[in-house]
């Protein structure tokens, strides 16, 4: 299977909110509502922040969201904190598990 | 609170066979609702899923790694281990552990929550 595609950066500033795209295929992304996505700040694991498309795990702030349209899957971060800036990763079922390449957020 | 922690040589020689454990604390491997994974991470580049196990040792591997690996599970330990062999430069990356929700009827979840740490496994001579 082919990895999912990611825009290789996005930014945005404090308060703005910014989009970040997973696209995929029929067979993936486009066949299952089961993506995830994973917030990784440099030196740290993955963290869950979003699964099965839109939930929240406990704990997670509300100002993410998720959703998807047709084959490409969306994680949505609004009110940008400093915080925020970080590596997001996609990930779907797709026969077996397969990631995207990622995406580096910068809040300018 | 469910914690993993990955152990294992962080120098490993070409051709040979690469050696993980993880451990769980805070939980049972053995719960019917999980599967246990392994994913792993190159130095700057994104993640790729190895594979996963059942604690009854069902398990599900990446295709492209499926000749090379083998992850088993430890219940009396609460450990699963994973085994990659004839290792390249190319395998060299941090290794994770993670819990894996079994909520699928066929396949492996792309959910997984928590994760450890991670132990970064060099290959060179």
């Amino acid at each position: 299977q082919s990895a999912l595609t990611q825009p290789a950066s996005v930014s945005g500033s404090p308060g703005q909110s910014i989009t970040i795209s997973c696209t995929g295929t029929s067979s993936d992304v486009g066949s299952y509502n089961l993506v995830s996505w994973y917030q990784q700040h440099p030196g740290k694991a993955p963290k869950l922040m979003i699964y099965e498309g839109s939930k929240r795990p406990s704990g997670v702030s509300n100002r993410f969201s998720g959703s998807k349209s047709g084959n490409t899957a969306s994680l949505t971060i609004s009110g940008l904190q400093a915080e925020d800036e970080a590596d997001y990763y996609c990930c779907s079922y797709a026969g077996s598990v397969v990631f995207g390449g990622g995406t580096k957020l910068t809040v300018l | 609170q469910l914690q993993l922690q990955e152990s294992g040589p962080g120098l490993v020689k070409p051709s040979e066979t690469l050696s993980l454990t993880c451990t769980v604390s805070g939980g049972s491997i053995s719960s019917s609702s999980y599967y246990w994974g392994w994913i792993r991470q190159p130095p700057g580049k994104g993640l790729e899923w190895i594979g996963s196990i059942y604690y009854s040792g069902s398990t599900y591997y990446n295709p492209s790694l499926k000749s090379r690996v083998t992850i088993s599970v430890d219940t009396s330990k609460n450990q699963f281990s994973l085994k990659l062999s004839s290792v390249t430069a190319a395998d060299t990356a941090v290794y994770y552990c993670a819990r894996n929700p079994a909520t699928m009827v066929r396949g492996v979840s792309p959910r997984f929550d928590p994760w450890g740490q991670g132990t970064l496994v060099t290959v060179s001579s």
